[in-house]
């Protein structure tokens, strides 16, 4: 069965450091999203990509964080340098089309020491 | 500001019985809704959804009900089973102004005892 594929799944960091997270959508989905989960907390977007264009990335804390998606399939987002209020879950999501079902990853837990 | 909320982060059932778990939104725009269930340590899974045109939908044992001018959805599972505990998540689409992207809710951990 097609997944969302994410690595690492598990990430301990000092504070200051850089640290990246890469997804791999499942195969024909244009639309790619980042979301983080603070524990306790529902998902929230981070970045929304149509193929290699970012469509929404209002939420996406832009001094410290980049995301990018070059050939429009798999993903990478960066965060130079990690603060502590950033550990949480980074869920990577893909769509096709306009069902509005996202289909997740198992996520990347970051723990920011 | 908060456009999904789920106003009871816990619910314990015993097995066999009905679980009903809640969700409001306050935007207007939201026109497709959508129930995902989250083990731990796992990504959300879809469970159910239902456009704004219909007011019920069901699939096997989960059945959502929508009122759109209380702005509420419900989530109903009956018979609960043990398996069913995780968190469930409320999630709303407005495609108009932003397609198909997910507002969530805070979740609701269900806890179904045997």
């Amino acid at each position: 069965e097609a997944e969302v594929a994410q690595s690492p799944r598990y990430k301990i960091t000092e504070k200051s450091q850089a640290v990246a997270f890469w997804c791999d959508p499942i195969s024909g989905h244009a639309t790619l999203y980042w979301y983080r989960q603070i524990l306790g907390q529902g998902p929230e977007l981070l970045v929304q990509f149509q193929d290699e264009s970012v469509v929404d990335d209002s939420q996406l804390p832009k001094d410290r964080f980049s995301a990018e998606r070059l050939k429009g399939v798999d993903s990478t987002l960066k965060i130079q340098p990690a603060e502590l209020g950033d550990s949480a879950m980074y869920l990577c999501a893909s769509s096709f089309g306009h069902t509005g079902e996202l289909f997740f990853g198992e996520g990347s837990r970051l723990t920011v020491l | 500001d908060q456009q999904v909320k789920q106003n009871s982060p816990s619910l314990s059932v015993q097995e066999g019985r009905i679980s009903i778990l809640n969700c409001d939104y306050t935007n207007s725009m939201f026109d497709y809704f959508l129930w995902y269930k989250k083990y731990p340590a796992e990504g959300p899974t879809f469970l159910i959804s239902i456009s704004s045109i219909k007011d019920k939908n069901e699939d096997g044992r989960f059945t959502v009900f929508l009122n759109k001018s209380a702005k509420h959805l419900s989530l109903h599972i009956v018979p609960s089973q043990p398996g069913d505990s995780a968190v469930y998540f409320c999630a709303a689409s407005a495609w108009e102004t932003s397609g198909s992207r997910l507002t969530f809710g805070e979740g609701t951990q269900l806890t179904v005892n045997p």
